[in-house]
């Protein structure tokens, strides 16, 4: 089953809108990777976090590595329609695999 | 296109029958991975390779299911006497070995959509 908490499970956002999304886990992971998905497709890497504290971003979207190393937020700025999909944090150990939550539904409003 | 490609890309099967999904992964990738994912959920881990070592086998994966990864290169994925249970989406991912920190995260291909009837 999921090991990582996700929240909030789905929203509405208003174009222009900023959104936060977070996951938080009971365990340890060494790396945070966060993932978009579009239907009927794989995920696509959207972020990857390797340190605790790290803030890194990729054009309207910021993520962080938290300092616990037990969770990691998300953020999107200025909405746009194509921000629409589903997106996951996954959690990764030194044994590369990934654990998932169980992802955020977006939907925007124009 | 040089990412990880998956085929068939969907597949219909009556239950008892036997299918069979392939990944192509990225090309310098050591590292094959796939998972399961139903529907609301996240992926979930299955098995992964590095070259064509199977390294790691999860519980989700029963005696119905064999991966193989024979030269190191594709893998393919088994699902004999299908239940309908097994309906999901199979996904495929790899990653470079050890070194640098970019070449740790995995990257996915499109996925393969299994329904059992």
């Amino acid at each position: 089953g999921q090991q990582l908490n996700q929240s909030p499970q789905s929203m509405f956002i208003q174009e222009g809108e900023d959104v936060s999304m977070n996951c938080t886990s009971s365990s340890i992971f060494n790396t945070w990777l966060w993932y978009k998905q579009d239907p009927g497709e794989g995920p696509v890497l959207l972020i990857a976090l390797y340190k605790a504290g790290e803030l890194t971003s990729n054009g309207r979207l910021t993520a962080q590595f938290g300092i616990t190393r037990k969770d990691s937020f998300l953020n999107i700025s200025a909405s746009i329609p194509s921000d629409v999909g589903i997106y996951f944090c996954a959690g990764q150990r030194n044994d590369y695999k990934l654990s998932f939550g169980a992802g955020t539904t977006v939907t925007v409003r124009a | 296109d040089t990412g990880v490609s998956q085929n068939p890309r969907h597949k219909i099967t009556k239950r008892g029958q036997n299918v069979t999904f392939r990944c192509d992964p990225i090309s310098e990738h050591n590292r094959l991975y796939w998972y399961r994912q139903t529907l609301g959920q996240g992926p979930e881990f299955l098995t992964y390779f590095q070259n064509e070592a199977q390294l790691e086998k999860s519980r989700l994966l029963s005696d119905r299911f064999s991966a193989e990864r024979p030269k190191g290169s594709f893998s393919t994925l088994e699902i004999q006497r299908t239940e309908q249970g097994d309906s999901a989406m199979y996904l495929c991912a790899s990653r470079r070995g050890l070194g640098q920190k970019i070449a740790e995260t995995q990257y996915f291909g499109p996925g393969t959509r299994l329904l059992v009837l």
